[in-house]
């Protein structure tokens, strides 16, 4: 058990419908990262929290958005969806901003139909 | 330019024998580290090791260690004695030092070597 916890574990939805991933890192990690893995793009990186702050944005599509809370939980927004937003998404806590380990969750498999 | 390369799609390997897993990465960051995780067919995604760019030893965990060589750019993962349970999808990454300025923030992956373990 790697000490993070996603909700739900999967999830089916129609398209253009909206969803909330969420995510609770393990205690004292102030680091939230999410990730999506898709068959044809892989692992990719989508966004990062620290501490409440949004502090880098990767692959992310505009219809996607995050935010961690003061209680450092985190939760991924997915609006609009499309077939192709079908994936496995991932959070990942780590101590710090620097390069140290980092522990993901579960995931989280969606499918939208 | 692909910045993690893992060359060896699937592998087969005999119980008890050891592994070692190709990765292969390219940075011009002086601050960076590698990871390597482990992926079940359940989906989980497993940390198994780290190791720092400035890290003088390599690095180990258990059954578990990073072979780095910093001037070829490889981090090739060994598995001791595999087991049944190794059978897995194998992943490195990279972070570069986000505070370097022009680093990516989070880990870019390989695209994977399917391990096999047969008895």
């Amino acid at each position: 058990d790697s000490g993070v916890t996603q909700t739900p574990k999967h999830l089916i939805t129609a398209t253009g419908q909206r969803v909330t991933l969420r995510c609770s890192p393990r205690s004292g990690d102030l680091s939230v990262y999410w990730y999506q893995q898709s068959l044809d793009q892989g692992l990719q990186f989508l966004i990062h929290y620290y501490n409440g702050e949004e502090r880098a944005k990767g692959n992310i599509l505009e219809r996607f958005s995050a935010q961690q809370f003061p209680d450092l939980h985190s939760e991924l927004n997915l609006s609009s969806l499309e077939l192709g937003d079908s994936a496995l998404y991932f959070c990942a806590s780590s101590l710090s901003r620097g390069n140290t380990e980092a522990f993901f969750g579960q995931g989280t498999r969606l499918t939208v139909v | 330019a692909q910045k993690i390369t893992q060359t060896q799609p699937g592998m087969f390997v005999q119980e008890k024998e050891a592994v070692t897993l190709d990765c292969t990465y390219d940075t011009s960051d002086p601050s960076y580290g590698l990871f390597w995780y482990k992926q079940p067919s359940s989906g989980e995604m497993i940390f198994l090791i780290y190791q720092g760019s400035y890290d003088q030893q390599n690095a180990t965990e258990g059954r578990y260690s990073l072979n780095f060589q910093k001037a070829r750019k490889s981090a090739n993962l060994v598995i001791s004695a595999s087991q049944l349970g190794d059978s897995a999808m194998y992943f490195c990454a990279m972070r570069e030092d986000p505070d370097s300025g022009g680093g990516a923030d989070g880990l870019t992956f390989g695209k994977g070597t399917h391990l096999i373990i047969q008895p």
